[in-house]
């Protein structure tokens, strides 16, 4: 079974701090990454994604991949109290064709 | 507008009652799939769907059951069998990229 695994938080952050969310993955076949938002009651938001080996940047999110240890993280730089919400690391498995796995995801908290 | 649409929003089931979710997508994407999500709990692979008239079991396929007639639509039945079906169920598209996108999601509670 492919696993995907992430500290279920809260994570707590005062705001204008960088958070940083991490996800480890068992796949070693795996080749998509990808971040989803989801607040409180709504559906999961596609924020970041990342198929290569290093940093890749997007406004106030970068996400890091490193295949070798099998970890990828997400940095929010300036946290905002709209930043709030439930972050779900996916990773694609070659044994499900498309589909993805998900971690747990893990409850930020944006303190201001 | 471009989307994924979900009907309806809640949806109550009696026990021993068959209950059927919609998906629909106009963004012109292959691949299709269902998630449930219990509270405190991640995504799990209900169904999905690669081609019209193609499907493949996930993770948690008993007591579901799906069809891919056309393109756009993805339905997913929940049956009697599903002895736990109280979850918000989730309906996602996407292209060959494996980016996926997600519908609004529906709240099923037996009642």
């Amino acid at each position: 079974q492919k696993e995907v695994e992430q500290n279920s938080g809260p994570l707590s952050v005062p705001e204008g701090a960088i958070a940083s969310l991490n996800c480890t993955y068992s796949d070693r076949g795996s080749q998509s990454f990808f971040w989803y938002r989801q607040y409180s009651g709504k559906s999961p938001e596609l924020i970041m994604f990342i198929y290569s080996n290093g940093d890749k940047e997007d406004g106030r999110f970068t996400a890091q991949l490193n295949k070798a240890s099998q970890y990828v993280s997400l940095l929010i730089r300036d946290s905002q109290p709209s930043d709030s919400a439930t972050y779900l690391c996916a990773v694609n498995s070659l044994e499900a064709g498309t589909a993805l796995i998900f971690g747990k995801g893990t409850t930020l908290s944006v303190s201001s | 507008d471009g989307g994924i649409t979900q009907s309806p929003k809640y949806l109550f089931r009696k026990e021993g009652q068959n209950v059927t979710l919609s998906c629909e997508q106009n963004l012109n994407h292959d691949a299709m799939y269902w998630y449930r999500q219990d509270p405190g709990q991640g995504l799990r692979l209900i169904y999905y769907s690669q081609i019209v008239n193609d499907f493949q079991k996930g993770d948690i396929a008993e007591g579901y059951s799906v069809s891919r007639e056309k393109k756009e639509s993805f339905p997913l039945t929940v049956t009697s069998a599903q002895k736990n079906p109280t979850a918000f169920y989730l309906c996602a598209s996407s292209s060959r990229a494996n980016e996926q996108f997600f519908g609004p999601g529906t709240r099923l509670t037996v009642l």
